[in-house]
Formats: structure tokens, sequence, C-alpha cells
């Protein structure tokens, strides 16, 4: 069965940390993996990866994909209070119309 | 540029009552459309796809049900609400590609 799993499913840090979040999956025919942010309403999209390797960036954010160990990270270093927010990983199944998303990891950052 | 919007935002309805959701998209054509539905922490269950008008896709056998009677109108609807109802309704749509847009929400509490 494809799945889609986060970790850890919650955290707490204090502003200046540096958080690694993990998402590995099982999905049959693999060709992308989707970050998503969600504070209180709508995820917003993040990064898409298709390429081991290869890390996307975006600010203080950043993203990796290993297709051979079946894992991604998402970083954020110098953390702030606005990075508080569920982190949902997804991956597309075959055809584009499923998507299998992960439970998201919640972090929490103090001030 | 396109635009989700979801209505209601919020709402609150007994057990046994019926429920109209609705999602419209503006600024493209065509969308494929999604219905997920998210309890409290925990990660996105997709509920129902369509790739085109009449055409419904179902992923979770339950009271639900979805409709497309317009390009870009997406509705969800029961007959007969239940407890486990409850939850946070998310609509999103996609283009050709795998990054999913979604609408604000609907939060659904059901007594």
């Amino acid at each position: 069965e494809d799945k889609v799993v986060q970790s850890p499913l919650s955290l707490v840090v204090h502003e200046g940390d540096t958080v690694t979040l993990n998402c590995s999956y099982e999905v049959t025919n693999f060709r992308s993996l989707l970050w998503y942010k969600q504070e209180k309403k709508a995820p917003t999209f993040l990064f898409m990866l298709t390429s081991s390797g290869i890390e996307k960036k975006s600010g203080r954010l950043s993203s990796i994909l290993d297709k051979k160990e079946l894992f991604s990270i998402l970083n954020i270093t110098a953390t702030q209070t606005g990075d508080s927010a569920i982190y949902l990983c997804a991956v597309p199944k075959t055809g584009g119309f499923k998507t299998i998303f992960g439970a998201g990891t919640r972090l929490f950052v103090k001030a | 540029s396109q635009t989700i919007h979801q209505w209601p935002a919020t709402l609150v309805q007994p057990v046994g009552s019926p429920l109209s959701l609705e999602c419209t998209v503006e600024g493209t054509s065509n969308p494929n459309l999604y219905w997920y539905r998210q309890a409290a922490g925990r990660g996105l269950q997709l509920l129902f796809y369509s790739v085109g008008i009449g055409q419904i896709s179902s992923e979770v056998p339950q009271n639900l049900s979805a409709s497309r009677p317009q390009d870009r109108q997406f509705i969800l609807s029961s007959k007969k609400l239940l407890l486990s109802d409850s939850g946070f309704y998310l609509c999103a749509w996609t283009a050709s590609g795998e990054t999913q847009y979604f609408g604000p929400g609907t939060r659904l509490l059901v007594l």
C-alpha cells in the first residue's frame, strides 16, 4: 500500500534554532514529492522535488530528495515565530490525479 | 491569476441534517478539482476528485457525495450528517501539473 510518513509529528523550538523535518515514502511509480506549509487555513505550496540530490532553496527554507532511500527533508534555519505551522509532505500517484499526504509535522517556534 | 473560493467558512450543523459545501475556481479552464477532509491533528484525506463536468471519482465510501455541475464549480453534499463528518474541508485544483492549490477551507462541526 502506498504511504507517506512524516516525522516528528510535532516539534517545539526556540527562535533562531534550525529544524529538520523528515518525510519517507513508499509510492509506486514515484515522480515527485511536494512540501506544503499550512498555517491556519489552506496549505500553501513550498517545493516540488523530482531529482535526487538537488537542493531546492527559498530563503531560510531548503529541501532535498533521496530517491534511493525514499525520503526527503525540509530544513528551516534561523527559525522565526512566523514559521509556526503544519508542514505537509505529499506524493502524487501515477496519473497525477491522486496525491497521498503525510500526517504533517506541527512546528511551534517560541519567541 | 487563478483564485479558488470556498463557502461557508465555518458551519455548525446538527447530526442528521443535510450539507452543501461549494467551491469555485476562477482564472482557469478545465481544472482537476479535489475535496479533502482534515481531521484535527491528521493529514489530508482525499474524498473526491473530478477531471471534468459530471465526472466524479470517490476515494472513500461514506455518506458524502460530490457533484460538478459546471467546469469550475465543485460541490460536496450529504443527506444526513454524522458526528464523524466533523473536520476541516478543503477544496483544491490543479492544472496539468502536480502542484495543488487550495481554497481557504470550511470548518464543519457536527453536534
